[in-house]
């Protein structure tokens, strides 16, 4: 399995431009999530869907983020307009959860390294 | 306050130690408990997963829970340097998947 793939990998971009994150969860999984890594905050959950439906976006910043999953296989995460604090790696990471019960191990990309000029 | 605190480190030792890492939590209601090892430019990946109190040994990793006091623990026996790389502890609730995750404590093992 190819596990969890994010592209791109690194992204230098200018205050304002739009930025579009793309994330290729696991076949099979049915729980995707959204993550933003930085050294101040540390990992900060975003947004995750279920079954390609969001279950909780509390953690989206502001309305300059949003999400989709079109379908199973493919998610994106855009931030329009993008500003300096935006800069972060950020992480997709999938599960196959289950219908209840204890939460499930989530496998992670190799992230999405972003920085806004 | 943050939910989960972790001292961020860095923990340097030599090859051989025991790693001693540790976490400390405020919402009661967690229940699920895991440490993520993540390596430098890579994502996260399990380690270990214990469900309320108690002890769990995998190799040479230990997980403990207190949850009497919020506090959970990690430790590397044996320690090599290809086990450098940064710790996350993350909680969860009884149900659902959202975790609550730890800074991380960055961990130096020395040849």
């Amino acid at each position: 399995d190819a596990g969890v793939i994010q592209s791109p990998r690194h992204e230098v971009t200018e205050m304002g431009q739009e930025v579009t994150l793309r994330c290729k969860p696991i076949s099979g999984h049915n729980s995707l999530f959204w993550y933003r890594q930085t050294m101040m905050r540390g990992l900060e959950l975003l947004i995750y869907f279920n079954n390609n439906v969001p279950i909780d976006d509390s953690g989206m910043p502001e309305d300059r983020f949003s999400a989709k999953m079109p379908n199973a296989s493919f998610s994106t995460l855009k931030i329009q307009p993008s500003e300096p604090r935006d800069s972060a790696v950020y992480f997709c990471a999938s599960s196959l959860m289950g219908t209840s019960g204890p939460p499930r191990e989530l496998f992670f990309g190799e992230g999405s390294r972003l920085t806004v000029l | 306050q943050k939910e989960v605190e972790q001292d961020p480190g860095p923990l340097s030792v030599p090859e051989g130690a025991i790693v001693s890492l540790n976490c400390t939590y405020s919402n009661s209601a967690f229940q699920y408990f895991m440490w993520y090892r993540q390596y430098s430019r890579k994502g996260p990946e399990l380690l270990m997963y214990t469900y309320s109190s108690g002890n769990k040994e995998d190799g040479r990793f230990t997980a403990q829970v207190d949850k009497s006091s919020k506090y959970i623990s990690l430790f590397i026996r044996d320690s090599q340097p290809s086990d450098s790389a940064t710790y996350l502890c993350a909680m969860a609730q009884a149900a659902g998947n959202k975790l609550t995750f730890g800074g991380g404590t960055r961990v130096l093992v020395k040849p």
